[in-house]
């Protein structure tokens, strides 16, 4: 199974939105509505942000927003906070039965 | 309150087997649709899965390293046990436990919703 596709970064001015993008298959991101986000910042345990493509846990601020196109599923950050600053992980599930995470994001505030 | 805790040696040889336990609380794994994965990250590198042990016993591998990994629970003492033989450096990571359910259907194992805090693994001689 290999890793979902994300750019290495992305990079915004505070107040803008940034999307960030995972692409797979058919066998996993395009043919199943288990695609989650996850955000990691430095030392830090993930944390989930997104959950069953376009889902947000409870207390995930609403800023933060996942939608999937095809086999691309992507996360949108709005008003861009310097705290927002952090690595994104996305992860499928896949047809194999198994999970798959992305190469990760990292987001900078500029 | 869930919580994860994994445990082990912070140092292996190569070609070592590496045992790592997973103690866990605020839920049951006796529980239908609950599920617990373990996921590595080397360091500054990405998140990788590597396995999952299901409620009734169903285990499943990450292809690649399938034949090194091995799963197991015992839930009366609500622990999961992940085994990975000849270790490499390449293997260094930290080494995460997660909690996982499945949806509503009972097919699919959905998202990663509790966290263990990880365990940095080195593998040195």
């Amino acid at each position: 199974q290999s890793a979902l596709t994300q750019p290495a970064s992305v990079s915004g001015s505070p107040g803008q939105s940034i999307t960030i993008s995972c692409t797979g298959t058919t066998s996993d991101i395009g043919g199943y509505n288990y695609v989650s986000w996850y955000q990691q910042h430095p030392g830090k345990v993930p944390k989930l942000m997104v959950y069953d493509v376009s889902n947000r846990p409870s207390g995930v601020s609403n800023r933060f927003s996942g939608s999937r196109s095809g086999n691309t599923a992507s996360l949108t950050i709005s008003g861009l906070q310097a705290e927002d600053e952090a690595d994104y992980y996305c992860s499928s599930y896949t047809s194999t039965n198994t999970l798959v995470f992305g190469g990760g994001t990292k987001v900078t505030v500029l | 309150q869930v919580t994860l805790r994994e445990s082990g040696p912070a140092l292996v040889k190569p070609t070592q087997t590496l045992t790592l336990t997973c103690s866990f609380s605020g839920f049951s794994l006796n529980t239908r649709g609950m599920c617990l994965n373990w996921i590595r990250q080397p360091p500054g590198k990405a998140l990788e899965w590597l396995a999952r042990i299901d409620w009734d016993d169903d285990k499943y591998y990450s292809t690649s390293l399938r034949t090194r990994l091995t799963i197991s629970k015992d839930t009366s003492r609500n622990q999961v046990v992940l085994t990975m033989t000849n270790m490499d450096p390449v293997d260094t990571a930290t080494y995460y436990c997660a909690r996982m359910a499945y949806d509503s259907s009972g097919y699919y194992p959905t998202y990663f919703d509790y966290w263990g805090q990880g365990i940095l693994v080195t593998v040195s001689s």
